[in-house]
């Protein structure tokens, strides 16, 4: 069963820290992974989206890394503002027919206080 | 609009009820998705059209759901006789193909009383 599980469940840290949010995927065969930063309220938003022969992929002070060997990847999030507060969800899609299906983890709450 | 927008944003209703959930994609996307979130969750697959067919409803829980997209634009999700284990947020998202990034709409939060 194809499944993504994200640690940890939720963090806080202090404004102007640096984080990391991590991701481990059984999704096979794999296509691509993406990063979504979902606000209180509000629909998920892509960060970041990577391959198979990516390893990195930056989005301002979003840097998502990818190693498909062990399946893994990290969000790391440089000089936290207090708007970076939010769920990040790790999503996994699938190669071939069904490459629109995506398989989300639970998601990391990010709290950042000041 | 610019993005993906749903109505209602909120809808309480009893057991028992009829609701329906409206979602305007992204104008030209012809991929549209309706997702499933319950709290602490992320969202799970629920059905996906290609233009105005449904290409796969394999994540529809059962015959109480059913969606349509009858023009290939505005899709409307159609829950019958709700149950209380119904309630989560039910998020739409488009995109312009079915690889390509889905912009997701803010959702719309159901509560069965």
């Amino acid at each position: 069963k194809n499944q993504v599980e994200q640690s940890p469940q939720s963090l806080i840290i202090l404004e102007g820290k640096n984080c990391t949010l991590q991701c481990n995927y059984t999704v096979s065969p794999f296509s691509n992974l993406r990063w979504y930063k979902q606000d209180t309220g509000r629909g998920p938003v892509s960060l970041t989206i990577m391959t198979f022969s990516e390893n990195t992929k930056s989005n301002g002070r979003y840097t998502a890394t990818l190693d498909a060997d062990t399946k893994q990847s990290s969000l790391h999030i440089t000089a936290s503002q207090l708007s970076d507060s939010a769920s990040y969800i790790c999503v996994v899609s699938v190669s071939g027919g069904s490459n629109y299906k995506l398989t989300f983890g639970k998601g990391t709450l990010l709290t950042v206080n000041p | 609009g610019a993005g993906v927008s749903q109505t209602p944003s909120n809808k309480v209703t009893e057991k028992g009820k009829y609701v329906e959930l409206r979602c305007d994609p992204i104008s030209g996307h012809t991929a549209l998705y309706w997702y499933r979130q319950s709290l602490g969750q992320g969202p799970e697959f629920l059905i996906y059209f290609q233009g105005t067919g449904a290409a796969d409803d394999s994540g529809l829980p059962n015959d109480r759901f059913f969606a349509v997209r009858p023009e290939g634009s505005v899709s409307t999700l159609k829950i019958q006789r709700t149950e209380r284990g119904d309630s989560a947020v039910y998020l739409c998202a488009s995109s312009s193909g079915g690889r390509e990034t889905q912009y997701f709409g803010p959702g719309t939060r159901l509560l069965v009383l």
